[in-house]
């Protein structure tokens, strides 16, 4: 079955730019979206369609996809997006989640 | 505001069944599809599969095809999942979540937004 690969955790210093990458054979067939998820609440969407951003979703947060590689941006991170961040792609019709990757801002 | 409300926690015996509802507010039914996804305690996101609140046509993930059925009641704005013989490897949070853009068959390339809360299923002798 197809799998997208994620890291599994990653550390930033408040203010600096967190790069969480999603890697996959099929990422570049299809869009990718990004979700946060904080402890003990349902994920949100982040970053749709590559790189769409939903309304109420800080412009800190960006996406961008090329080749294989789906890439999820935060500019200025904030304590308040410490989460685990999940990449989510598609293998006709059927969805995949990547692992997630815990963020931690320190 | 677009809403999904789930049912409560469940606790199940090995080998029985449950069966999760997710009800919709804020938006036509008919149009967006639902999808489900599971969470293991301590683990990440798994997606089961999707319905079609329009004509009910489903997609399900290879390896719980055998024993999950979605389906939905236009009449109330409810979608359900039902999982059957169930293990204790089942014992996860629940997840309904509406499928974007609208659309009624070709679900590739959709994002899920929003998420319900989430229902707790236990399995356990």
């Amino acid at each position: 079955s197809y799998e997208v690969t994620q890291s599994t955790s990653m550390s930033v210093s408040p203010g600096q730019t967190a790069s969480i990458t999603c890697s996959g054979d099929k990422l570049g067939d299809e869009y990718v979206s990004w979700y946060q998820q904080r402890p003990g609440q349902s994920p949100v969407v982040v970053i749709y369609q590559d790189n769409k951003r939903p309304s109420g979703i800080p412009a800190r947060f960006s996406g961008s996809s090329s080749g294989n590689t789906a890439t999820l941006t935060i500019s200025g991170t904030q304590p308040m997006d410490e989460a685990v961040y999940y990449c989510q792609a598609w293998d006709t019709n059927i969805a995949v989640f990547g692992g997630g990757t815990e963020l931690t801002v320190l | 505001q677009v809403q999904l409300v789930q049912s409560g926690a469940e606790v199940k015996k090995p080998g029985a069944s449950v069966k999760v509802s997710c009800r919709a507010s804020g938006y036509t039914f008919t149009t967006y599809g639902i999808s489900w996804v599971r969470q293991a305690p301590g683990q990440g996101l798994e997606w089961m599969g999707w319905i079609s609140a329009y004509n009910g046509d489903t997609h399900y993930t290879q390896r719980l095809q055998d024993r999950v059925t979605m389906t939905k009641d236009t009449s109330t704005s409810t979608a359900y999942m039902e999982l059957r013989s169930l293990r204790s490897d089942d014992t996860a949070v629940y997840y309904c979540a509406r499928n974007s853009p609208p659309n009624r068959g070709v679900i590739t390339g959709n994002w899920f937004d929003p998420w319900g809360q989430g229902t707790l299923v236990t399995v356990s002798s």
